[in-house]
């Protein structure tokens, strides 16, 4: 079965600063997909950056980078710039491609406050 | 393009009543999926269906829980004599192909 970690429960930064979120993740599949979620204190997720396991350059959406690394099992999210509207719950979650169901596994999250 | 809707946004049952949620996902889509969120928790997976089938329920308790999805109206997930413990927020999320999963807003059950 998969899992995913996530070792921060919470973490601070200073605006304009850059941040970085932790997530292992443990499978035994080759194929698979990898996710950052942000849930804002509405409660709606969003999705912030996707990584396919098959492609080694890592995926970046402006401000959002991620460090995957597979042979780790490692899939980090850095924020760069951070700004107020950053601060919520981030949720790390492992999709395998195989198989009936694409159902997510989600860690237990980071909640990620930028001060002013 | 509207989104993944839910209602209600809030919902409050007292113990031994029904609960039912509805999600009506983005036009085009034909999977949906629910997830449960307990507090301070991550989203854990219930079940998938798609058009008038049910996929994968591996996530569902066994009992007083049940999902559809007809093939006109919503997705409803039915609990049936609720307790406590369910108190918690349920999220639908849409699909129109395998990845890409786009949630609703979720709704928050309180049972009292």
């Amino acid at each position: 079965a998969q899992t995913v970690t996530q070792s921060q429960p919470e973490m601070s930064v200073q605006e304009a600063e850059t941040v970085t979120l932790s997530c292992t993740y443990d499978t035994s599949e080759n194929n698979y997909y990898l996710f950052w979620y942000k849930q804002p204190p509405s409660r709606q997720m969003i999705l912030v950056i996707r990584q396919e396991a098959y492609k080694q350059q890592n995926a970046t959406e402006n401000r959002f980078s991620v460090n995957f690394q597979k042979a780790a099992k490692s899939f980090s999210l850095k924020i760069s710039d951070s700004q107020l509207g950053d601060t919520a719950m981030y949720f790390c979650a492992f999709m395998k491609t195989s198989g009936a169901t694409n159902k997510l596994i989600f860690g237990t999250g980071t909640l990620l406050a930028v001060q002013p | 393009n509207a989104g993944v809707m839910q209602n209600p946004r809030h919902l409050v049952r007292r113990r031994g009543q029904e609960a039912r949620l509805r999600c009506s996902p983005m036009k085009g889509h034909s999977h949906v999926y629910w997830y449960r969120q307990l507090p301070e928790e991550g989203l854990k997976f219930m079940v998938y269906l798609q058009k008038e089938n049910i996929i994968d329920e591996s996530g569902m308790p066994k009992e007083r829980f049940s999902a559809e999805f007809p093939k006109e109206g919503p997705s409803i997930l039915r609990i049936q004599q609720v307790v406590r413990g369910d108190s918690a927020a349920y999220f639908c999320a849409s699909s129109p192909q395998a990845y890409e999963q786009y949630f609703g807003p979720g709704t928050r059950l309180t049972v009292t």
